[in-house]
């Protein structure tokens, strides 16, 4: 079923930027959406982006829309999330998730997940 | 949105009982109802897709039923290491919604 790992993550002061990377191994990268889910610590756990395997799709939640982007590079194998104007409630552990079907737009499950990156925002 | 609602928040259950957990969504969702395990310190997992399907390595102890709106997970003879948190999600609109979650600990 493959492995994705997430890295980027540290701490940033209140209105800073980070970019967090996703690397994706043992699957064929390409053919699927992939998303981005977070987690403050201790709470439940919050969808935040998605995008299509061909990037044609890009969904956002309400609460990142206009400060997150995502992207990705099928060439290497990489999922990306630029975050933007950063505030102290997007302190969490954000996950890779890969969707289950191929070539799909998204709106699925998660099928897979990373270990996570935690972002701090103080 | 599609809000997502679980219960109860916390459920106590004794090792070797039936743990059944209650997953509400707002709106129809079919049959697009995932659920997934997390235990301290760990990533999530997926148990059950389209309601009642086991992912790949999922004891079959771990049971999804419902449709429209009404979901359940049912954990039969409850072990030690299904001691956790449990989430459903929703995927059948954007946003993409999960529930805020069910605690299984031990009675």
């Amino acid at each position: 079923e493959g492995q994705v790992v997430e890295s980027g993550g540290g701490l940033v002061q209140p209105g800073g930027s980070l970019r967090l990377s996703c690397a994706a191994s043992g699957f064929t990268f390409k053919e699927y959406a992939m998303y981005w889910v977070r987690q403050a610590p201790g709470k439940g756990l919050e969808w935040v982006s998605g995008i299509s395997w061909n990037s044609a799709v890009l969904e956002y939640a309400d609460s990142v829309r206009g400060r997150f982007t995502v992207s990705r590079d099928n060439a290497k194998n990489s999922l990306y999330l630029q975050l933007n104007s950063l505030r102290p409630e997007d302190t969490a552990f954000y996950y890779c998730a890969k969707d289950p079907w191929q070539y799909s737009t998204g709106r699925g499950y998660f099928q897979q997940w990373g270990q996570g990156t935690l972002v701090t925002v103080s | 949105e599609i809000v997502m609602t679980q219960s109860p928040a916390t459920l106590s259950v004794s090792p070797g009982q039936r743990a059944t957990l209650s997953c509400r969504a707002s709106q129809f969702v079919r049959s697009n109802l995932a659920w997934y395990q997390q235990k301290p310190g760990q990533t999530p997992r997926l148990l059950i897709y389209s309601t009642s399907t086991r992912a790949t390595g999922i004891p079959a102890r771990f049971s999804g039923s419902g449709s429209g709106t009404e979901f359940t997970l049912t954990i039969s003879d409850l072990q030690s290491e299904d001691f956790a948190i449990y989430y459903c999600q929703q995927y059948n609109a954007w946003p993409l919604t999960f529930g805020g979650g069910t605690k299984v600990d031990i009675k």
